[in-house]
């Protein structure tokens, strides 16, 4: 149990498109779900965090305008990367939390590369 | 939510037990060890928690020591399939944002 899944594994795009990243909790719902980035070497970094229903809560330094992010289901959480730069390039990872305990299950992560 | 630390590295024989410490000296109450590892290029994956009791379950031993100020993790047989980053979090349970704080992790080698 306490499977997410995250589509595309990759993406390569050209500077200036916009990439969405779908994060899916395939055997639970879940109400909140997180979003963090990786760097080459570091460690993750929270991004935000998604409620279901409600607009995002975004972490000092993130422009709520350029990583959109979607919540309109108990399973289904998309991060859409608004005219990507070279500098977006990372390792994006959601995770969610089952509802009724504190515990985050991570999705596979989706390593993006902007052109 | 305290603050840990974790040496960088640490090597392993295959089929020997991982000892992996974490150090929370500024630990509070009410907040919980966490333990999860990240294999590489994969998202992290939960291994076990706790609050001051030792936990085991099918994957490891979290032993937490009385004054709770340190913990270790035990993979009880490690396999080649065990090398990766393991990051200690401590922080509160059921806190009102629920977010994770990683740090810098031990990256653990598991050697033939």
């Amino acid at each position: 149990g306490a499977v997410v899944s995250q589509h595309p594994s990759r993406v390569i795009c050209k500077s200036g498109t916009s990439v969405k990243i779908e994060c899916r909790s395939l055997d639970f719902q879940a109400t909140t779900m997180f979003w963090y980035r990786q760097f080459p070497k570091q460690s993750l970094m929270l991004m935000a965090t998604s409620n279901e229903g409600s607009k995002a809560t975004y972490e000092q330094g993130v422009e709520k305008d350029k990583f959109l992010i979607n919540h309109a289901s108990l399973t289904l959480s998309t991060l859409t990367v608004t005219s990507a730069h070279p500098e977006d390039s990372s390792f994006y990872i959601c995770s969610a939390l089952v509802g009724g305990t504190d515990t985050q299950y991570f999705g596979p992560g989706t390593r993006l590369t902007v052109l | 939510d305290a603050k840990t630390t974790q040496p960088p590295s640490m090597d392993c024989a295959e089929g020997r037990a991982a000892n992996l410490p974490c150090n929370h000296s500024t630990i509070s109450g009410n907040e919980y060890v966490y333990w999860y590892r990240q294999i590489h290029s994969q998202g992290p994956q939960y291994i076990i928690h706790g609050l001051k009791n030792n936990e085991t379950n099918e994957m490891a031993s979290l032993i937490i020591t009385e004054d709770r100020k340190s913990s270790t993790l035990i993979l009880p047989h490690a396999t080649l399939r065990d090398t990766a980053v393991y990051y200690c979090i401590v922080r509160v349970a059921y806190n009102a944002g629920n977010m994770l704080t990683f740090g810098g992790g031990t990256r653990l080698m598991v050697k033939p």
